[in-house]
């Protein structure tokens, strides 16, 4: 079963509008990472946050993390066509895998 | 450096074939894992080597199997296939263990069972 559960399973926005995407998950993590993937090709990392960090930026990204509602968000901001993709959050548990969310489908309209 | 490589990208086969699947992880890593990803069960672990050892494995049958080579390449095999193998098959390496750090995903192999 998976460990994440992504919200919302797709968005469709506008180029220049930010996008939200949320992860659950069920048991403790040692970290939780946000992948990319575009059209069925090969996952790209994007960042990855310990459990005891609670906000994280790269670029265009903002990651936070809230382990005591045991979720977290993914922002993309000032989106652009090419963030046109599949947006996956995996946890790292201690059990030597990533167990990988259902994934949120971004669409972002030029 | 270059990135994950995984050979071959597309492959056909009938029911009842077997299949090996080849993936070379980025120089200087030695975790690969390997990832099934269908349509209805999303992105599931099938097994993680490292340094030529099985470290963990995932809920799959037993047709499905893997090792890793000394250079670190990791091939996986799935026997006796069935139509419900149809997927695309990820591989990823990293430098540590799988899970603790960032893992580097090649893209993918698309195996389609008739």
């Amino acid at each position: 079963s998976q460990q994440g559960e992504e919200d919302p399973q797709a968005l469709s926005i506008q180029e220049g509008e930010n996008a939200t995407m949320n992860c659950s998950y069920k048991t403790s993590i040692n970290n939780l990472q946000w992948y990319r993937q575009n059209s069925g090709r090969g996952l790209v990392h994007l960042i990855l946050i310990r459990s005891n960090e609670r906000e994280k930026h790269s670029g265009r990204l903002r990651v936070t993390l809230d382990t005591s509602k045991k979720s977290s968000s993914l922002l993309i901001t000032a989106s652009r066509a090419a963030d046109t993709a599949s947006y996956f959050c995996a946890t790292d548990t201690g059990r030597r895998a990533l167990t990988f969310g259902s994934g949120t489908r971004l669409q972002v309209q030029p | 450096k270059a990135g994950v490589t995984q050979t071959p990208r597309y492959l056909i086969k009938t029911r009842g074939q077997q299949v090996t699947l080849s993936c070379s992880p980025i120089s200087g890593h030695r975790s690969v894992s390997w990832y099934q990803q269908t349509p209805g069960q999303g992105l599931q672990f099938l097994f993680e080597y490292f340094s030529e050892t099985q470290r963990n494995k995932g809920n799959f049958p037993g047709r499905f199997s893997g090792r890793q080579f000394s250079n670190s390449r990791s091939e996986m095999n799935v026997s006796t296939l069935e139509l419900g193998d149809s997927a695309l098959y990820l591989c990823a390496s990293s430098y540590t263990t799988g899970g603790e750090g960032t893992q580097y995903f090649g893209p993918g192999t698309r195996l389609l069972v008739l």
